[in-house]
């Protein structure tokens, strides 16, 4: 069985401040998703990584997937208190359990 | 931009009751899932769908679940006998090309199921 966890589980900053959060995993993903998921809400897709080593960037996010492809990092610069909200790491078949950052004013 | 849409939102049923959770994809997407998340907790693969057929389940997908695809638009998720353990938001997906990911899975909103 494929896991994968997510690190820390809850995120506190201040508005400005860098970020980082990590999906771990034994196991080789042929590709990791992002997620972005508000309470209530299905989780929204932010970023799908498939190449090993593979960074890509959405406006402040920076997403890294792992040269084996068994982890992957999503960093936030400057964070906003718009950006607060539950990360999600995720294949098709598994989750992590999240990540609930919030941003203070 | 294209969405999945599911209803209903929110369904109340007692315990014992069948119940039929409904699903419309994106249009274009070829395959489909179904997931769940109990409140608190990661969300769960339930199972895929394609070409009309089941291709992946977990082992949460049992006798008691269902899925169909009764035409060109909707796919369901049916529970036969709910339990109060099925309490949880149910999440349909679709993607497009590829089951890979490479394009990325698309959620519903979800149902969020309370067994009573």
């Amino acid at each position: 069985t494929q896991l994968l966890e997510q690190s820390p589980q809850f995120l506190s900053i201040q508005e400005g401040e860098n970020l980082t959060v990590y999906c771990n995993s034994s196991s080789v993903f042929s590709s990791l998703q992002w997620y972005r998921q508000e309470p209530g809400e299905g989780p929204v897709l932010l970023v799908t990584v498939v190449t090993g080593g593979e960074v890509k960037k959405l406006k402040r996010l920076t997403f890294q997937f792992g040269d084996a492809r068994k982890d992957s990092s999503l960093h936030i610069t400057a964070a906003q208190p718009g950006d607060t909200g539950l990360y999600l790491c995720g294949s098709r078949l598994t989750f992590g359990e999240g990540t609930q950052l919030t941003v203070n004013p | 931009e294209p969405e999945v849409t599911q209803t209903p939102s929110h369904q109340v049923t007692q315990m014992g009751q069948e119940v039929i959770l409904r699903c419309v994809p994106i249009s274009n997407h070829l395959y489909f899932y179904w997931y769940r998340q109990i409140l608190g907790q990661k969300v769960e693969f339930l199972v895929s769908f394609y070409n009309n057929e089941i291709s992946e389940k977990s082992e949460i997908f049992d006798d008691q679940f269902s899925v169909e695809r009764p035409d060109g638009s909707n796919f369901t998720l049916k529970i036969r006998s709910t339990k109060l353990e099925d309490s949880a938001m149910y999440f349909c997906a679709s993607s497009g090309l590829r089951d890979t990911g490479i394009y990325g899975y698309t959620f519903g909103s979800g149902t969020r199921l309370t067994v009573v």
